[in-house]
């Protein structure tokens, strides 16, 4: 039972485009939204987090919105770089149990 | 602040064979998850330690088992090792009431021969 799935196993963006990467969850006791960067050989790093209460968050060249009577969330990456190439993962956690459940990513390709 | 330190980073076993990996937390963190992933799937969760009791535990069989100690370094131990058990495993440390995320580890790579 795949509770948050990103459905786009890869992404090629132009780089200085936006790049949208999105995520579908199905459990409605999930109260954060989290995406993480992964390198190879390396583990996955914290990006950017959303609250269920809150529709979007913005850190500098990322932004994540959130739709929760779709049940759907997009990371916004604007300008991309190429140091942005790498694989993406949604992430869903229940702050009663501090469980985070992920996605099975998307491999972001920034184009030269 | 220190990371969070997995070892070894690879290993090679035979089916069969049990194995032990282990983590250290990133200071100040009283919480570790183990995850495996697979090759090209999203990290599956295994387990997780609070406090030096279990927390809860992911759809994995009782060969996989974990232990973590007072100072809040964890192992994973894996019983009976079948090939499908190679993949990437990787140690997370959290705060229990963060609501930020997991501070990951760059993972053990184990495979299964």
């Amino acid at each position: 039972d795949q509770q948050v799935k990103q459905n786009s196993p890869s992404l090629s963006v132009q780089e200085g485009r936006i790049s949208i990467l999105n995520c579908d969850y199905t459990n409605s006791m999930f109260d954060y939204f989290l995406w993480y960067k992964k390198y190879p050989a390396e583990g996955p790093t914290f990006l950017i987090s959303i609250s269920s209460i809150k529709d979007k968050n913005e850190d500098g060249r990322f932004t994540v919105f959130l739709n929760k009577s779709a049940k759907h969330l997009s990371l916004h990456i604007v300008p991309s770089q190429p140091g942005d190439s790498a694989v993406y993962f949604c992430a869903a956690r229940r702050s009663m149990d501090d469980k985070i459940i992920f996605g099975k990513g998307t491999r972001l390709h920034i184009l030269p | 602040e220190t990371g969070v330190t997995q070892s070894p980073t690879h290993l090679i076993k035979t089916r069969g064979q049990q194995v032990t990996l282990r983590c250290s937390s990133q200071s100040g963190h009283n919480t570790v998850s183990w995850y495996q992933q697979a090759l090209g799937q999203g990290p599956q969760f295994i387990f997780q330690y609070y406090r030096e009791e279990e927390n809860g535990r992911g759809n994995f069989p009782p060969r996989f088992s974990g232990l973590q100690f007072p100072n809040y370094s964890s192992e994973l131990n894996v019983n009976a090792l079948e090939l499908d058990d190679s993949a990437l495993y990787l140690c997370a440390s959290s705060l229990r009431t963060g609501t930020m995320g997991y501070t990951f580890g760059s993972g053990t790579r184990l495979t299964v021969v």
